[in-house]
């Protein structure tokens, strides 16, 4: 099955600067790439995904690029702000909308006034 | 997000007894599924399903079951509930574009 591996497990930047959260996954077949924010003690919210076929895709001041030869997808924060503080997801999916996604572990990001 | 509603959201249990996790969405995606969250494990997925009366089993499904009769309702039961199945439990739902939304979540504690 799928692999999804995520770094940094925690990541801590100064407000104003960018954050970088970089994931890998095993499964060549996966074409879905989602990324989810999660505040302490709630859901996880979907903030942006990439598709296989697309190599870079922004929203704002965030940004996710995918490197389907390294198998590899990035998270890139510009301009950070306090809200931004929680912990992130990556996750990869192969197949139609039946199969559930594999997440990474998880990247608790802080930003520091 | 009010699409998607969990009940209950708390519930503490004791181990052997069975216990039912709610799920209901308004919005008639025909996916469904059930993760559970824990420290050091992120979220795994236990059951998914694709439409009414089709479901199958995800990564961690031991000592759960699932049913689904109606679109909008995708209940998770465990039949007997043991310590380790204390988790935080989450469903979620989507549409054909793959995006999954995810509900407010289940803290379950088996004593």
């Amino acid at each position: 099955g799928e692999n999804v591996e995520q770094h940094p497990s925690t990541l801590s930047v100064q407000e104003g600067d960018s954050a970088v959260i970089k994931c890998t996954y095993s499964d060549s077949a996966s074409n879905y790439f989602p990324w989810y924010k999660q505040e302490l003690g709630k859901r996880p919210q979907l903030i942006i995904d990439i598709r296989s076929n697309v190599g870079e895709k922004k929203d704002q001041r965030i940004a996710v690029t995918l490197n389907k030869t390294a198998k590899h997808f990035s998270l890139h924060i510009t301009e950070t702000q306090p809200e931004d503080s929680a912990v992130y997801f990556c996750a990869a999916k192969a197949g139609g909308g039946a199969d559930g996604l594999t997440f990474g572990k998880g990247t608790h990001l802080i930003i520091q006034p | 997000d009010a699409g998607i509603t969990q009940s209950p959201r708390y519930k503490i249990t004791e181990t052997g007894r069975q216990v039912t996790l709610m799920c209901h969405q308004t919005w008639s995606h025909s996916y469904m599924f059930w993760y559970r969250q824990d420290l050091g494990h992120g979220l795994r997925l236990i059951y998914y399903s694709a439409a009414a009366d089709i479901t199958d089993k995800g990564e961690v499904p031991d000592g759960y079951v699932v049913s689904r009769s109606k679109t909008e309702n995708f209940p998770l039961t465990l039949e007997s509930a043991t310590r380790s199945q204390t988790s935080v439990y989450f469903c979620a739902s989507g549409a054909l574009g793959n995006e999954q939304f995810f509900g407010p979540g289940t803290r379950l504690t088996v004593l």
